[in-house]
């Protein structure tokens, strides 16, 4: 049962683009939203955050986004750079479970010149 | 600060043989997590201690997976009897309690059970 999913194993933008990732949950019960960024032979490294009670959150060139009715969350990178080019990870904490985080599937961004 | 520290960092090992992993936390991160990372997957949790009691090991398969954390710092995670389905990367992570934020991981194991 995956409860939060990235649908997009992968994708690829021109620098200085706008990239998309996307998410979609289906636990009612998640009150937390994360983003995280792997680069190869390295652990996830924190991003970015949302409380269910926004629906936005920006820092410098990271926006994430969400839409509580849609189950929805994205992230955006603007501009992309060369730099930015990993796995990103959406992850979700359930409301009542303190800090256990589920995981999406993961979405390779490449950033090319 | 220093980072989480895993150790070893590669591990390849025979089916049914056991093996061991180590983490040593940030100084002052109460709470201690091991996460699977199969290849192709997101991380999954397998047990999260609180100093050094167990808050959550309901994804650990007890029958061949235990883990410790002795006197609330580093910690250790067994295989005994290891099986080809085993292969990922283990991951550890720590955080001050409550702080889903400051979630800081580990570098990782990566084991390949042949």
């Amino acid at each position: 049962d995956q409860q939060v999913k990235q649908n997009s194993p992968s994708l690829s933008v021109q620098e200085g683009r706008i990239s998309i990732l996307n998410c979609d949950y289906t636990n009612s019960m998640f009150d937390y939203f994360l983003w995280y960024k792997k680069y190869p032979a390295e652990g996830p490294t924190f991003l970015i955050s949302i409380s269910s009670i926004k629906d936005k959150n920006e820092d410098g060139r990271f926006t994430v986004f969400l839409n509580k009715s849609a189950k929805h969350l994205s992230l955006h990178i603007v501009p992309s750079q060369p730099g930015d080019s990993a796995v990103y990870f959406c992850a979700a904490r359930s409301t009542g479970t303190a800090s256990k985080l589920t995981f999406g599937t993961g979405t390779r961004l490449q950033v090319t010149l | 600060e220093a980072g989480v520290a895993q150790s070893p960092r590669y591990k390849i090992i025979e089916k049914r043989q056991s093996v061991a992993f180590w983490c040593n936390p940030i100084s002052g991160h109460a709470t201690l997590y091991w996460y699977q990372q199969i290849l192709g997957q997101g991380p999954k949790l397998l047990i999260q201690f609180q100093n050094n009691g167990v808050v959550d090991d309901s994804q650990l398969p007890k029958d061949r997976f235990s883990a410790e954390r002795l006197k609330g710092v580093d910690s250790t995670l067994k295989i005994q009897p290891a099986k080809l389905e085993d292969s990922a990367v283990y991951l550890c992570a720590s955080s001050q309690w409550g702080l889903t934020y400051g979630y800081t991981f580990g570098s990782g194991t990566r084991l390949t059970v042949v």
